[in-house]
This record gives C-alpha cells, structure tokens and sequence, in this order.
C-alpha cells in the first residue's frame, strides 16, 4: 500500500541551528501538505502545495521557515534558525484532489522535532 | 486558529461500550472529516461527510452532521481496547483549507 514517506523520523538540535525535514508524497498526488502539531493540540497547517505552487502559506513563519516542492513531487520544510518554542511533531500529508473539496488527505509518520 | 473544537477532550470507556465524540465548528463547511491518531504516529483519515450529507455510516463508525448548529459527532460502537487514541474533527472551508480541532483522546480500558 502506498504510504508518505518522511525523514527524520527524529531530530534533536540547538537553538539558532538549521533543520531540514524531508517529504515524499504518494506517487500521482497532486497536493501536498505540512503541518506542526503542538503536543496535545490538533494539526495547524503550515504550507499547502498543489503541483509545485504555494496555495497557502499564511500561517508559515517566513523570517525563519521556508518550504520548496521543485519538481511537484517530493518537499523540504526548513527552519532556520531554530527556536526553543519550534519543538513539535512536523507532519505531511499529500492527497489527490487538489484545490476541491472531498478531500482525504493521506498523513506520512512525522518528525519529530526537539530544540535544545 | 482552529475553527473545530472537539468535546469531551478526554473520555475513558470500559471495551463494548460505545463512545461518541462531538465536534463544533465556526463558519460554513464543504466537507467535516473525522481523523485518528494513535500515540506519536501519523493521522489516519476515517470517514468524511459532505456538507449536503446528515450521516454517514463505515463500520463501527457513524458520524452525524448538523450544518444548522455546526457540529458533528462521532460514535463508535463496540469500542475495543485497539481504538484507544486521539480523533480528531477537521473541516474543510470555503477556501478549500483544512482546519483541525484540538481533538477527544479515547481510552478504551480492556
């Protein structure tokens, strides 16, 4: 069965460091998604792709996240630099329906993020 | 800011019994989804519901929509120690943005 691939699974930096997490979305899927989820709270989203556009990035910190989908497939979420108050379950989900409603999104296993 | 807001924020079940969970939103939806997660994993989507839809059955599930009241709940029947995790509500908007609730964490006691 098809499944989102991340990597890390876990990641323990410092603050005022680089991270990188890294996304591969089920083959054929046209949208992608990344989330942060705060330890006891829902998924917040962070970045929406359809094909290689943002089509939502409002709730992404630009002075110190960025995200790329270069090719329309695979995605890297990068922080830079890393804050104490960054800790949390970095997660992302693709789906086949992109910009429409119906929309089942498929969720990879996460990483997860500590900042020292 | 999450639009959905998920109640009871915990629940503790014995295994057989049914659980329900609900879900209340803010502004008009396309869709309501109802997700689950078990500890440290990823989502895993588990029926979704039409804005023109009022229930919606897969297996031990049913789920109810009331778009006059904006809320949506969750029943699970039967429930086994194996549903034991966090469900989550999440509405797709006018916008076609998903927004997640906090979600209910479920625990079915064996």
């Amino acid at each position: 069965e098809a499944e989102v691939a991340q990597s890390p699974r876990y990641k323990i930096t410092e603050k005022s460091q680089a991270v990188a997490f890294w996304c591969d979305p089920i083959s054929g899927h046209a949208t992608l998604y990344w989330y942060r989820q705060i330890l006891g709270q829902g998924p917040e989203l962070l970045v929406q792709f359809q094909d290689e556009s943002v089509v939502d990035d409002s709730q992404l910190p630009k002075d110190r996240f960025s995200a790329e989908r270069l090719k329309g497939v695979d995605s890297t979420l990068k922080i830079q630099p890393a804050e104490l108050g960054d800790s949390a379950m970095y997660l992302c989900a693709s789906s086949s329906v992109g910009g429409f409603s119906y929309n089942e999104q498929f969720f990879g296993p996460g990483t997860r993020l500590t900042v020292l | 800011s999450q639009q959905g807001e998920e109640d009871p924020q915990a629940l503790s079940i014995q295994e057989g019994e049914n659980a329900t969970m609900n879900c209340s939103y803010k502004t008009s939806i396309n869709n309501l989804q109802w997700y689950r997660q078990n500890s440290g994993r990823g989502l895993v989507h588990l029926i979704l519901i039409r804005s023109n839809e009022r229930e919606k059955h897969s297996g031990r599930l049913r789920v109810t929509l009331d778009t006059s009241k904006k809320s949506s709940s969750l029943l699970i029947t039967a429930s086994r120690a194996a549903d034991t995790a966090s469900y989550f509500c999440a509405t797709e908007t006018g916008g076609f943005k998903t927004i997640f609730g906090a979600g209910t964490r479920l625990f079915v006691k064996a």
